[in-house]
């Protein structure tokens, strides 16, 4: 059975500091994976997907990396802002991209 | 940003009664999708699509239902809502082909009395 674990479930830095959020999963014939941002009672919103051909896609200040030998993907977010505290979700699919499987997210508090 | 709506946002209803979530897209997207989503919880696929006519049931096991008769229309139906239905249902969709994407829609969130 495909699962996708985030570890840790909370963290709270102090504002600008640098961060790494991290995703893992159990099978590395991944077909891609995706993150993204939940904000208290609302939908999700797509931050970046990775195909599984590629290392590592970049977006402002947010750069994902995908490693699928060894069924990881971090989030790495630089120069924190308060603005970035939310719920980040990784999703991943082991098909054709029909399904995605979530983990559970790291809920994020960046203080200002 | 994406456009794809869900209405009611909130809904508080009875036990017995039966209910329709609704889910539109304006982005011309084939596959569209439902989550459903506990409190602190991940967010478990209960039903998708590939285009119209095509519906599929996901990984959680749902007494509700689905129909896909135009593109951008993908309703959820339960027809004798429980209190073990209550949860955030998320609808999201995405192109057919090329990037996988998924671009969510608000929630709805019920709560059955």
């Amino acid at each position: 059975k495909q699962e996708v674990t985030q570890i840790p479930a909370a963290l709270s830095v102090p504002e600008g500091e640098n961060l790494v959020l991290n995703c893992s999963f159990t099978d590395s014939a991944i077909y891609n994976l995706q993150w993204f941002r939940q904000d208290p009672g609302k939908g999700l919103t797509s931050l970046l997907l990775i195909q599984s051909s590629q290392r590592e896609q970049t977006s402002g200040r947010l750069n994902a990396s995908l490693d699928k030998s060894s069924g990881r993907s971090t989030l790495y977010i630089a120069a924190s802002q308060p603005g970035d505290s939310a719920t980040y979700l990784c999703a991943a699919s082991w098909n054709t991209g029909n399904q995605f499987y979530f983990g559970t997210g790291t809920s994020l508090t960046v203080i200002p | 940003e994406a456009d794809i709506y869900q209405t009611p946002r909130y809904l508080v209803i009875g036990t017995g009664k039966k209910i329709t979530l609704e889910c539109s897209q304006t982005m011309g997207h084939d596959k569209m999708y439902w989550y459903q989503q506990d409190p602190g919880m991940e967010l478990h696929l209960i039903h998708y699509s590939y285009g119209v006519n095509s519906t599929e049931k996901g990984d959680l096991s749902s007494e509700s239902t689905v129909s896909r008769i135009r593109t951008e229309h993908f309703p959820l139906t339960l027809e004798s809502a429980r209190p073990s239905h209550t949860s955030q249902y998320l609808c999201a969709s995405s192109e057919r082909a090329g990037t996988d994407t998924q671009y969510f829609g608000p929630g709805t969130r019920l709560t059955v009395l």
